[in-house]
């Protein structure tokens, strides 16, 4: 099983700021096998970014990723009131599809 | 427009079962995989179970391996997770998603909480 590691476990920003929340795999990720979800309370997870890098329908480009093999980020270039939430990154390289534990995106 | 809709969800004593079911709308349902991810209060998130567009394959987490049973009914656009010999650590929000030919949880449903507990 590949297990993923958040970090920071929460980070502490102000509106307009940037986010940079990485994604650290046990072992390769093959095929950049790997998305971004968000999470507000009380709310299901929705998908963000796909493929390491693809931004899913609808999503603003304010939000990116990048990375490849066992190290991925994900970047939110100016942080906007509705992108404070939780973030889980979440392989599926294998068919035992694993979640990272989360970054917790709060307002300073 | 895709819409994801799971019910079952309830208070059940530990050793009881359950039946959670997802109605699906919105695109070709047999094309699609679809599973079951749940959420424990104030836990991440994780796959407990997951089934091809055909239904010949599937997939448990260790934890339910023998316990839980995914099915799927195409002509209904239903998918199932029948839940048996339920357990405290099964108490969680079961969210059902749709899971993209690309293989991210592309579409999720609002979640049933399922709460073990005597």
């Amino acid at each position: 099983e590949i297990v993923l590691t958040q970090s920071p476990g929460t980070l502490s920003l102000s509106p307009g700021e940037r986010a940079t929340l990485s994604c650290r795999a046990s072992q390769s990720v093959s095929s950049n096998n790997l998305a971004w979800y968000q999470q507000k309370p009380g709310q299901a997870p929705r998908l963000l970014i796909y493929g390491a890098s693809s931004r899913a329908t609808g999503i603003p480009d304010r939000f990116s990723g990048s990375g490849s093999g066992t190290d991925f980020t994900l970047t939110i270039s100016r942080l906007e009131p509705e992108d404070f939430a939780v973030y889980y990154c979440q392989q599926y390289s294998t068919s035992a599809r694993t979640f990272g534990g989360g970054t917790k995106v709060e307002i300073k | 427009e895709v819409q994801v809709l799971e019910s079952g969800g309830n208070l059940v004593q530990p050793g009881g079962s359950l039946r959670l079911s997802c109605v699906a709308s919105g695109f070709t349902f047999s094309s699609y995989a679809m599973s079951w991810v749940r959420q424990a209060p104030g836990k991440g998130l994780e796959l407990a179970s997951a089934i091809s567009g055909s239904g010949t394959s599937t997939y448990y987490r260790e934890s339910v391996k023998g316990r839980f049973t995914i099915s799927r009914d195409n002509s209904k656009n239903t998918v199932y997770l029948q839940m048996n010999s339920l357990r405290a650590e099964d108490t969680a929000t079961y969210y059902c998603a749709t899971i993209a030919p690309s293989g991210d949880f592309h579409d999720w449903g609002q979640g049933t909480l399922v709460t073990v507990s005597s």
